[in-house]
């Protein structure tokens, strides 16, 4: 069990749709991050949030907007997305927001786009 | 700008052979250098290293940093089919960016 955990599991939506995805973390840390993986392509970190502040947007289109209430929770709010969006979307956390900081993740909610 | 690379990208052995995975990396300020084993969904954590020549083992696992030449390794003994995975390298700084990551390297272990 990671600490980390993520639903749904699996979302197939149309273009049109609006959906959201959630994350939950029980490890107290205080640092989240959203990360795009699609297939033979390296990890894309979207987004992270330290003590509930975003300190880092990496350049993501308008499309996926991240909120986060608290520490503990994380969700990425999806709308008019497209077919390439397509991808495993993981959901991570650390003590802190800092690059020595072990990142925990999450199982991953395998998004399908039509 | 911070970079991560692994090699091979994928690799196929049979059962009992011993692989080698390789991650280098340029970072500004480097702190620490992860390694990640990938299944099915989310990446679990192996090792971190942040000193040079100290082995870290678990099991037939074992990892060793190179803060001189830049890279790392990442050796798998007797291996078994379960340890088919993509193994991602990452390397943390000293500041307040977040981890980067290499692309993974695919491992398949055949029986």
């Amino acid at each position: 069990e990671t600490g980390v955990t993520q639903t749904p599991r699996h979302l197939v939506m149309g273009m049109t749709n609006k959906k959201s995805l959630k994350c939950e973390q029980h490890l107290g840390h205080n640092a989240m991050y959203w990360y795009k993986q699609s297939a033979k392509k390296p990890l894309e970190l979207m987004f992270v949030y330290n003590f509930k502040e975003q300190t880092e947007n990496n350049s993501v289109p308008s499309r996926f907007s991240p909120e986060c209430p608290n520490s503990s929770h994380l969700f990425l709010h999806l709308h008019t997305l497209q077919p390439e969006d397509s991808a495993l979307y993981l959901c991570a956390s650390s003590p802190l927001a800092i690059g020595r900081d072990t990142q925990y993740f999450g199982p991953g909610t395998r998004l399908t786009v039509l | 700008e911070d970079k991560v690379v692994q090699s091979p990208l994928s690799l196929v052995v049979h059962e009992g052979d011993t692989v080698t995975l390789n991650c280098s990396y340029e970072v500004t300020n480097f702190r620490s250098l992860l390694w990640y084993k990938q299944e099915k969904k989310a990446p679990t954590f192996l090792f971190m290293l942040t000193s040079s020549g100290i082995e870290k083992k678990s099991g037939r696992l074992s990892s060793i940093l190179d803060k001189k030449e830049l890279f790392s390794i990442l050796n798998i003994t007797a291996t078994q089919t379960g340890d088919s995975a993509i193994y991602l390298c990452a390397v943390g700084n000293s500041g307040n960016t977040p981890l980067v990551f290499g692309k993974g390297t695919r491992l398949s272990v055949i029986a």
